[in-house]
């Protein structure tokens, strides 16, 4: 089964308006989530990197005033795209590990028009 | 910093033939590495892992890859393959056993019939 669950699967917003997606870890503790995202028929870049209790770290050229990390519990992390435009339209994936393996959440379209 | 590249962006192959998809990172110490499948509008799949020990890796579906310190490489091979594998294949690399992964740009498979 699932061992990262992410929702929603897909989403459709206005431009302007914020976007929050939500992975959560099921039965373990993930104390570190890291959130990819990923233009059409390209690869998986590497936004942040979040740890529990703590401010997430993010890789160079990411907007942290645009893209809110909260990783406030051992389950739960989640990514707000604030004032969206369609230009942050994207897949966007989450991932943590559990006994050295990576599991990756299913995965959120997000389409802004 | 670890960075990973596959030189082939598409590669066909008849359904049957043999596959290989070449993968070369870059790393100062020995690498974590990674090969994963995406199908379409899907999320990833692991298809296997080099953490260390035998530098040839068996994974699922029928791949293997083998880690090559020599030519910092790690390239994806199956014997023959099936309709089904049409996919996008990631090769990615890490430093730690639970620390971020940087993926490379893709290969996407094509099958022919």
């Amino acid at each position: 089964g699932a061992v990262v669950s992410q929702h929603p699967s897909w989403v459709i917003c206005k431009s302007g308006t914020s976007v929050k997606i939500e992975c959560r870890s099921l039965d373990f503790q993930a104390t570190t989530m890291f959130w990819y995202r990923q233009f059409p028929k390209q690869s998986l870049m590497l936004m942040a990197t979040s740890n529990e209790g703590s401010k997430a770290t993010y890789e160079q050229g990411v907007e942290k005033d645009k893209f809110l990390i909260n990783h406030a519990s051992l389950t739960l992390s989640t990514l707000t795209v604030t004032s969206a435009h369609p230009e942050d339209s994207s897949f966007y994936i989450c991932s943590t590990f559990l006994n050295t393996e990576a599991f990756f959440g299913q995965g959120t379209r997000l389409t802004v028009v | 910093a670890q960075s990973v590249t596959q030189p082939d962006i598409h590669i066909t192959v008849s359904e049957g033939a043999s596959l290989e998809l070449r993968c070369n990172y870059s790393y100062g110490a020995t690498p974590y590495l990674f090969w994963y499948v995406q199908s379409p509008g899907q999320g990833l799949q692991l298809l296997l892992k080099y953490f260390s020990g035998d530098t040839l890796v068996q994974g699922i579906k029928g791949f293997e890859a083998e880690f090559k310190r020599s030519q910092s490489s790690f390239n994806l091979r199956k014997p023959s393959v099936h309709w089904s594998d049409a996919a996008e294949y990631f090769c990615a690399v890490g430093a730690n056993r639970d620390d971020k992964i940087i993926f490379g740009k893709g290969t996407r498979l094509h099958i022919l019939p």
